[in-house]
Parts: C-alpha cells; sequence; structure tokens
C-alpha cells in the first residue's frame, strides 16, 4: 500500500519553463514532507521541505506548496535548466514514535530539454 | 568535507551466497539509516541506528538482514543466503542529530546487488 505516490514516472519540460512535479499521500498522520533529487549512480540529496503547517515554502527557484485537505503536494522548478533533469522523490515523516522514517514516492524523472 | 560513502559500489552474488554492505558516514553525525530501493521503486526503510543502538529494525525484510554499528560509526549491513529479490540498490543516510524526519538525512551513493 503506497503512502506516498507519485503518480507520473515522467515529465519533460523547455529550459527556461516552469517543471511541475506532484504528489499525493493517504496517511494523514504525515506532517512534514520534503523534497529529493537524485541523478543516476549517485544517493538522493535533499532539495525542499514543509510542514504540515504552512502552505508553501520557498528557496530560490524552487517551491513547494502543501494542499492538506486535499493531501496533495507539488513541487515548482521556475526557469527549469539542463542541469535539473533528475529523478525527483517525495518523501513524508511525521511527529509520533517513528518520526524518523521517510516514507518515499516511487519519483518522477524530469528531463529539461534544452 | 567528505560525504557518505559506501562499498562496494556493485556487487554480484550467487544465490545463496552472503554478502556484506559498508557504510561510512559523515563524521560525527548521530543518526544512520538503510534503505532499499528496488528497481523503479522509491527507497524503503530497513533500519536506525541512534550512535551504535539500533532502536528499529522494523523494514528488514526477513531474519537474513543483519545490520551494526558496533562503535558508532561505520555500520555493516549483512544478507545471508541472498535470494534474487534481494536484488536491489541498498542506500545508507545519516544525519547530524537524533531527531526526526525533520533532520537532513544524507545519502550515499548506494550499493547496487545483483543476485544470480
Amino acid at each position: 500500500d503506497q503512502q506516498v505516490k507519485q503518480n507520473s514516472p515522467s515529465l519533460s519540460v523547455q529550459e527556461g519553463r516552469i517543471s511541475i512535479l506532484n504528489c499525493d499521500y493517504t496517511n494523514s498522520m504525515f506532517d512534514y514532507f520534503l523534497w529529493y533529487k537524485k541523478y543516476p549512480a549517485e544517493g538522493p540529496t535533499f532539495l525542499i521541505s514543509i510542514s504540515s503547517i504552512k502552505d508553501k515554502n520557498e528557496d530560490g527557484r524552487f517551491t513547494v506548496f502543501l494542499n492538506k485537505s486535499a493531501k496533495h503536494l507539488s513541487l515548482h522548478i521556475v526557469p527549469s535548466q539542463p542541469g535539473d533533469s533528475a529523478v525527483y522523490f517525495c518523501a513524508a515523516a511525521y511527529s509520533g514514535g517513528s518520526n524518523y522514517k521517510l516514507t518515499f514516492g516511487k519519483g518522477t524523472l524530469l528531463t529539461v530539454n534544452p | 568535507g567528505a560525504g557518505v560513502s559506501q562499498s562496494p559500489r556493485y556487487k554480484v552474488a550467487k544465490r545463496g551466497q552472503d554478502v556484506a554492505l559498508r557504510c561510512d558516514p559523515i563524521s560525527g553525525h548521530v543518526s544512520l539509516f538503510w534503505y532499499q530501493q528496488a528497481l523503479g521503486q522509491g527507497p524503503e526503510f530497513l533500519t536506525y541506528f541512534q550512535n551504535e543502538a539500533q532502536l528499529d529494525k522494523s523494514g528488514l525484510p526477513s531474519d537474513r538482514f543483519f545490520a551494526e554499528r558496533p562503535e558508532g560509526s561505520v555500520s555493516t549491513l549483512k544478507i545471508q543466503r541472498t535470494q534474487q529479490e534481494d536484488s536491489a540498490v541498498y542506500l545508507c543516510a545519516s544525519s547530524q542529530h537524533p531527531t526526526g524526519g525533520r533532520e537532513t538525512q544524507y545519502f550515499g551513493p548506494g550499493t547496487r546487488l545483483l543476485v544470480l
């Protein structure tokens, strides 16, 4: 049972345009969400996070939006650059007993075309 | 400073063979995690150490999987009598403090295990 879902396995955008990556979750206990970026043959690297008390967090070209009622979050990359081409994983955590445990989605492969 | 390193990077094992995967976390990091990433899937939690104490091993798939971190730094994930379904990338991550998921986890490059 996938508690964190990334329903788009891949996304292709033109350089300079906006990339929007989506993530849905089913466990209402989750209260902290993260995005990780992964290049081939490397481990995932932390990109940006958001707490459930917020609905938006911005860091440079990256913005994460959280819609708690819909159990949905999205990552916006503006403007997209070829170096952003990677697999993006959405992950979730909660403040309960096992709060160190991250639950990941399957990832979305983003390709930014020059 | 060095990041998280893992060795070997690639391992081919015959079914039934035992394997040992090593993780060197970032120096001074208290927390250490192991994840398993099957092909086309996201990383899945296996186990968690705080210093040398294994506080959670709920994600280990079977009793063939064993992890240790005897001195609170380097960790080894051992898989006994490997099966084909054990083929995956095994990721190690560390974080500075013994706090929750809000603490950034730094991942190593992973060990890709192929069981024939």
